[in-house]
């Protein structure tokens, strides 16, 4: 699992609540990356880290916002949750010969 | 721009038969194309890529995968299926502008024995 994991592993909340999704790697990759998962739609790009302070956006980033104050930890923030925001997230991290590697997942249910 | 589609849901073989799931993408370059495997409740596992060189590319747990320039393919193939191997598998294109993988919409593989 490339030393990736992710907390919690099961969160319900509230429509309207803010909710955090912790990402931790312990091999010091620079790039780092979080996705959601729903069905017929794969995996889509929410937003990525190219290193300490540095990120961009994905395809899917309305309503999130990410910070990554350490190597090791990238932060994901669903400022007001939305019952469009219940999915699997997940955490990745891409590898000297470009794949890339992924947590457990984080299975976010909104109410 | 760069995409990967993945024509079928669903596919379904007996224990012992060839499996292949399909994949075509499309991209302005030279292509890096990846394969993965999720099993239920578990992240992507990656099993194999092609970046450049054999054609053919052989990947974990016995799987291998065609890349066909011509037909802008990457069908991942495994000569005898087992029931472990049913699973949702996806398929990925890099983006050669942004770095980031794009995937497809996902494969469910099921083995019956």
């Amino acid at each position: 699992d490339a030393g990736i994991t992710q907390s919690p592993r099961h969160k319900v909340t509230e429509t309207g609540t803010p909710v955090t999704l912790r990402c931790h790697q312990t091999e010091n990759h620079r790039y780092m990356y979080w996705y959601r998962q729903d069905p017929g739609h794969g995996l889509r790009l929410i937003h990525y880290s190219y290193g300490v302070k540095d990120t961009d956006k994905g395809e899917v980033s309305d309503g999130y916002s990410v910070s990554r104050s350490k190597t090791e930890d990238f932060l994901l923030t669903l400022e007001s949750a939305t019952s469009s925001q219940t999915s699997v997230y997940f955490c990745a991290i891409t590898a000297s010969g470009n794949e890339q590697f992924f947590g457990p997942g984080t299975r976010l249910t909104v109410l | 721009a760069q995409s990967v589609a993945q024509p079928e849901d669903q596919v379904n073989v007996a224990e012992g038969n060839p499996l292949t799931v399909k994949c075509t993408y499309s991209v302005s370059g030279n292509p890096y194309l990846f394969w993965y495997v999720q099993y239920p409740n578990r992240g992507l596992q990656f099993l194999l890529k092609y970046i450049t060189g054999d054609n053919l590319v052989k990947g974990s747990y016995g799987f291998e995968a065609e890349f066909n320039k011509s037909q802008t393919s990457f069908h991942l193939k495994k000569p005898s299926a087992l029931v472990s191997d049913s699973a949702l598998y996806f398929c990925a294109v890099r983006d050669e502008n942004t770095d980031k993988l794009i995937f497809g919409t996902g494969t469910r593989l099921q083995v019956f024995p």
